[in-house]
């Protein structure tokens, strides 16, 4: 248990559909970020939160909509996706955005695209 | 461009050593992280290094070397519950941290 917990943890939804992953820290940290993991390579970097403003969007596609409404909560919208959004996708926290900081995970969202 | 190298798999057995590198060619460097990642969990922390040369905690050491570019862990007296994923992730000299595909570590009995 780190601390960070996601939901739902397995997700399969078809590309018209519309879900939304979520994320809640209890850490206190005021940082929070969302990975894309696929397997065998390395994890992608999507969007970084510093207390509830964005700070970082790295090339993500529209389908892919972030929300944070609080330090503590992040979300996930999807809309519209491919086949090869299929991934694990993982929420983590650290006491600052700085990247020297240790980054707590949470256990991901499994998403299927069908 | 940025790129971390990390071997793929690898398999040790038992109560034995591994060593598990990883080598980087970054724009610069501002640390470097080791995380462990079981099937289907959370990443979780293992350590940092920033300076060169050995850092132990437990059975799990780091070790770097600035110069070559160039990182270790050393896992001792192996467990069964060791078999996971290792990542690799460097701080270049903007401050993002670059992560390695992971290595993927099977203990047989």
């Amino acid at each position: 248990e780190t601390g960070v917990t996601q939901t739902p943890r397995h997700l399969v939804m078809g590309m018209t559909n519309k879900k939304s992953l979520k994320c809640e820290q209890h850490l206190g940290h005021n940082a929070m970020y969302w990975y894309k993991q696929s397997a065998k390579k390395p994890l992608e970097l999507m969007f970084v939160y510093s207390l509830e403003e964005r700070v970082e969007n790295n090339s993500v596609p529209s389908r892919f909509s972030p929300e944070c409404p609080n330090s503590s909560h992040l979300f996930l919208h999807l809309h519209t996706l491919q086949p090869e959004d299929s991934a694990l996708y993982l929420c983590a926290s650290s006491q600052e955005v700085a990247s020297s900081y240790e980054q707590y995970f949470g256990p991901g969202t499994r998403l299927t695209v069908t | 461009g940025q790129n971390i190298d990390q071997p793929t798999e690898m398999t040790a057995t038992e109560g034995a050593i591994v060593q598990i590198n990883c080598t980087y060619q970054t724009s610069g460097f501002n640390g470097l992280f080791w995380y462990q990642q079981h099937a289907g969990e959370a990443p979780t922390f293992l350590s940092y290094n920033v300076l060169d040369g050995l850092e132990e905690k437990g059975r799990f050491s780091s070790f770097l070397s600035r110069s070559k570019g160039y990182s270790y862990l050393l896992l001792k007296e192996l467990q069964m519950k060791d078999s996971a994923s290792y990542l690799c992730a460097v701080i270049d000299s903007n401050y993002q941290l670059i992560w390695g595909a992971g290595t993927k570590l099977i203990i047989k009995p």
